[in-house]
């Protein structure tokens, strides 16, 4: 147990939809990132915040948005999901903002299913 | 940019024999290389990581990882497989994603392990 929690464990919709995605970072741990795993993209790094605030941004939709609020829990949204929205999104969390020697420590993840 | 390759998508290993997973990297500069692994349903764990020093990495569970800056790779290994090894593996490389920066994971595709009792 990595000590990164994640909610829901399973998620099924319909297209056109929105849904959150909830994290909730190792004690702290002031970094949270997301990622999506799936089949033909493999695992894509999506954003990430520290403290609060975007530090980077990866591969995410603009149909995508996340934040992080002041208790340092993170919600991924996905509006306008379409059938290729399909996939395991994790949350991961690290101790700082995103030095290059940090672990980032995984959560077990979402799975996305759009019907 | 950054990237890793895996350069198999599976290997095949009988139980209590050395296994190696390959992992090879591309970055300018400095590279800071981690392994994970992934159990079915299950999300990434961490396993190990090469920050710089000793060429040789320990990690958990018994695995261990050799740095080899010519060659550009970073093989995981591990003595003696386990059934319990069977999983999927993942190589990554951290380096610096902007002027502010902020770091960012780049992994390769995977590496299934399938130890054979």
């Amino acid at each position: 147990d990595s000590g990164v929690t994640q909610t829901p464990k399973h998620l099924i919709t319909a297209t056109g939809q929105r849904v959150t995605l909830r994290c909730s970072p190792r004690s702290g741990d002031l970094s949270v990132y997301w990622y999506q795993q799936s089949l033909d993209q493999g695992l894509q790094f999506l954003i990430q915040y520290y403290n609060g605030e975007e530090r980077a941004k990866g591969n995410i939709l603009e149909r995508f948005s996340a934040q992080q609020f002041p208790d340092l829990h993170s919600e991924l949204n996905l509006s306008s999901l379409e059938l290729g929205d399909s996939a395991l999104y994790f949350c991961a969390s690290s101790v700082l903002q995103g030095s290059g020697t940090d672990t980032q420590y995984f959560g077990p993840g979402t799975r996305l299913t759009v019907l | 940019a950054q990237s890793v390759a895996q350069p198999e998508d599976q290997v095949n290993v009988a139980e209590g024999n050395p296994l190696t997973v390959k992992c090879t990297y591309s970055v300018s500069g400095n590279p800071y290389l981690f392994w994970y692994v992934q159990y079915p349903n299950r999300g990434l764990q961490f396993l190990l990581k090469y920050i710089t020093g000793d060429n040789l990495v320990k990690g958990s569970y018994g695995f261990e990882a050799e740095f080899n800056k010519s060659q550009t790779s970073f093989h995981l290994k591990k003595p003696s497989a386990l059934v319990s090894d069977s999983a999927l593996y993942f190589c990554a490389v951290n380096q610096v994603y902007s002027g502010a920066g902020s770091y960012q994971l780049t992994f390769g595709k995977g590496t299934k392990l399938s130890v054979i009792p």
